[in-house]
């Protein structure tokens, strides 16, 4: 990926809502796709990859993604979020020449 | 199994201080990164290391230099520290190829005032 972009910047929801999170990017031949999450005061951590084969990616934490490749999109979904998930979501490329392209972060915060 | 280690956790500069962050990994990692993350700005690419002898300027390089002092240590240093460098500075570490994915560390809250 060249670029990667989130258009969600801030999400707020309840307990047990379903979550999805939108992540586009740019074309650039061969896709490698990531999703981070980043607890308050923590680390970045991996939720999922995408490099080849089956578009649809689970991770951990019951956390899926869709890599939909007419769409250039690669949106991380939840279908029952808890007030645990409050946390920044960053979508992420791998460009090919050893760099790892970081979008703007999605804030969500759920509500007990 | 300590994987990518920074320090210091926290730091407070004055104006034109200088300082170096250091980080080391223990994954046999070739390639390692340093980042800057500022809100609403995402992780910015200062410098990375391909592998062990080089380094190459990222999205953000002014104002930093870096040592990839061998395969497991990667500083970054501020030589004349500026506000515009309050951050929270990120080091990672990965295998720098595809399908590999970057570890990182626990990061690095600087304040310049």
């Amino acid at each position: 990926a060249q670029s990667v972009s989130q258009h969600n910047h801030h999400v707020i929801l309840s307990e047990a809502a379903s979550l999805e999170l939108g992540c586009n990017y740019s074309y650039g031949g061969t896709v490698n796709l990531f999703w981070y999450v980043q607890y308050p005061g923590q680390h970045l951590q991996l939720l999922l990859k995408y490099f080849s084969g089956d578009p649809l990616v689970k991770g951990i934490k019951g956390f899926e993604a869709e890599f939909i490749k007419s769409k250039f999109s690669f949106n991380l979904r939840k279908p029952s979020v808890q007030w645990s998930d409050t946390a920044e979501y960053f979508c992420a490329g791998y460009s090919g020449t050893y760099k790892y392209i970081f979008g703007t972060g999605t804030r969500l915060k759920v509500l007990a | 199994n300590a994987g990518v280690t920074q320090t210091p956790k926290f730091q407070v500069l004055k104006t034109g201080q200088s300082m170096t962050l250091q980080c080391a990994q223990d994954m046999n990692h070739n390639s390692m990164y340093w980042y800057r993350q500022d809100p609403g700005m995402g992780l910015r690419l200062i410098y990375y290391s391909a592998s062990e002898g080089t380094t190459d300027k990222g999205e953000v390089p002014n104002g930093y230099n870096v040592s990839r002092l061998n395969k497991r240590e990667f500083s970054l240093r501020l030589e004349s520290a500026a506000p515009s460098q309050t951050s929270v500075y990120f080091c990672a570490s990965s295998e720098g190829d595809w399908g590999t994915e970057a570890f990182f560390g626990q990061g690095t809250r600087l304040t310049v005032v």
